[in-house]
């Protein structure tokens, strides 16, 4: 079966500094992707970004960037340039071939200002 | 830009009593889910929904929970005899039949008292 870990439980970081939130995952897919979801107060879940498992290059959403190493099993999200409103609860998630989504048990990220 | 939405944004019940929660997948996805998410907790898969039938299951799916798509553009998910333990935040998601990338709707909060 799939997981995902993401072992910090809370994060901070000061406004407009550099900030990395680490997942590392486990499955026996050949073929998955890797999902970074953002949850503020609010609970929606917004999507930031997602990396295919096949693709070497990094996957990268303007101020958000992803560090996928496939053999490590490592799939950490770098946020530049951190801003207020990007307080929130960060999933890490990976998709199978049944297409549903495993989640690790998130990240608060503080924004101190 | 089409969105999934769910009603209601919150429902409130009591133990043992039906409740019924709904979605508005975007029109053109053909795969549908539900996931839940009990507050402080890592998101968990319910279910998954492909061509009128569940393609796949959690354990938490038991016979308590049903899924259906009574026309076409809902998608509702039934729970039969509420528990305390079923208090949580619903979502639903959707997507393309080329694509991984699910899209969620605002959620529903489901409290049971």
């Amino acid at each position: 079966a799939q997981t995902v870990t993401q072992s910090q439980p809370e994060m901070s970081v000061q406004e407009a500094e550099t900030v990395t939130l680490s997942c590392t995952y486990d499955t026996s897919e050949s073929d998955y992707y890797l999902f970074w979801y953002k949850q503020p107060p609010s609970r929606q879940m917004i999507l930031v970004i997602r990396q295919e498992a096949y693709k070497q290059q990094n996957a990268t959403e303007n101020r958000f960037s992803v560090n996928f190493q496939k053999a490590a099993k490592s799939f950490s999200l770098k946020i530049s340039d951190s801003q207020l409103g990007d307080a929130a609860m960060y999933f890490c998630a990976s998709s199978d071939s049944n297409y549903q989504l495993i989640w690790g048990a998130g990240t608060k990220l503080i924004i101190k200002p | 830009e089409p969105e999934v939405t769910q009603t209601p944004s919150h429902q409130v019940t009591q133990m043992g009593q039906e409740v019924i929660l709904r979605c508005v997948p975007i029109s053109n996805h053909l795969y549908f889910y539900w996931y839940r998410q009990i507050l402080g907790q890592k998101v968990e898969f319910l279910v998954s929904f492909y061509n009128n039938e569940i393609s796949e299951k959690s354990e938490i799916f038991d016979d308590q929970f049903s899924v259906e798509r009574p026309d076409g553009s809902n998608f509702t998910l039934k729970i039969r005899s509420t528990k305390l333990e079923d208090s949580a935040m619903y979502f639903c998601a959707s997507t393309r039949a080329d694509s991984y990338e699910q899209y969620f709707g605002p959620g529903t909060r489901l409290t049971v008292t």
